[in-house]
């Protein structure tokens, strides 16, 4: 069985904050896929980033950054200086060699105010 | 490019009745996902297509829904006898292959509720 867990329901910042989403998962399994999605205001998810299992190298993309911890199981996403922009629900997801599930978490509201 | 275009983006409907939504995927994907999203909760898997292969279907809730895939395209959700609880947004997504790390492409979702 695979789960997700985003303990933070919402989170809210000043702009230009720094803020981290965690995300816990769960698996048995040693071959498995993380993503993360962004769903803005106007509801359509949009793709992030994947991380494989075998890929624990952590990742910055601009003022986004990931860290992927087999060790905790744990992919936790850094915004930093974040921006009004920002404001979304944010899902971290879980999918299982061989799976057609893609497992999201509950999500995380986050309020990045002016 | 088009993205994933889903229709009607609302629905209403009253208790009892049958409602079908509709997914386009994106051109040349051959994985299309269905998924629910209920207020305040994340992402429920429904059911899966790839290619021309039997559907996942491991999802789906109850017998009242069912999907098909047309000519390996376009999609169709069907939800019959709709109970209040089958209200949510349906989200549907494509993806290039159907391969575990392929992101998946979401639509805008339709918004459906049951009276």
């Amino acid at each position: 069985a695979q789960k997700v867990t985003q303990a933070q329901t919402e989170i809210s910042v000043v702009e230009k904050e720094d803020v981290t989403l965690d995300c816990v998962y769960e698996t048995r399994d040693t071959t498995y896929y993380l993503f993360w999605y962004k769903q803005p205001p106007s509801g359509e998810l949009v793709f992030l980033i994947r991380r494989n299992s075998f890929d624990e190298q952590n990742e910055i993309s601009g003022r986004y950054s990931w860290n992927f911890q087999k060790s905790t199981s744990s992919f936790n996403f850094t915004i930093t200086a974040s921006q009004v922009v920002d404001s979304a629900v944010y899902f971290c997801a879980l999918r299982l060699y061989n799976n057609n599930d893609m497992r999201f978490g509950a999500g995380t509201r986050l309020t990045v105010k002016p | 490019g088009a993205g994933v275009s889903q229709s009607p983006s609302n629905k209403v409907t009253e208790k009892g009745k049958d409602v079908e939504l509709r997914c386009d995927p994106i051109s040349g994907h051959t994985a299309l996902y269905w998924y629910r999203q209920s207020l305040g909760q994340g992402l429920e898997f429904l059911i899966y297509f790839q290619g021309n292969s039997a559907p996942d279907k491991s999802g789906l809730p109850s017998d009242r829904f069912s999907a098909e895939r047309t000519g390996g395209s376009v999609s169709t959700l069907t939800i019959q006898r709709t109970q209040q609880e089958d209200s949510a947004v349906y989200l549907c997504a494509s993806s290039v292959s159907g391969t575990e790390n392929s992101p998946l492409h979401f639509g805008n979702g339709t918004r459906l509720t049951v009276t």
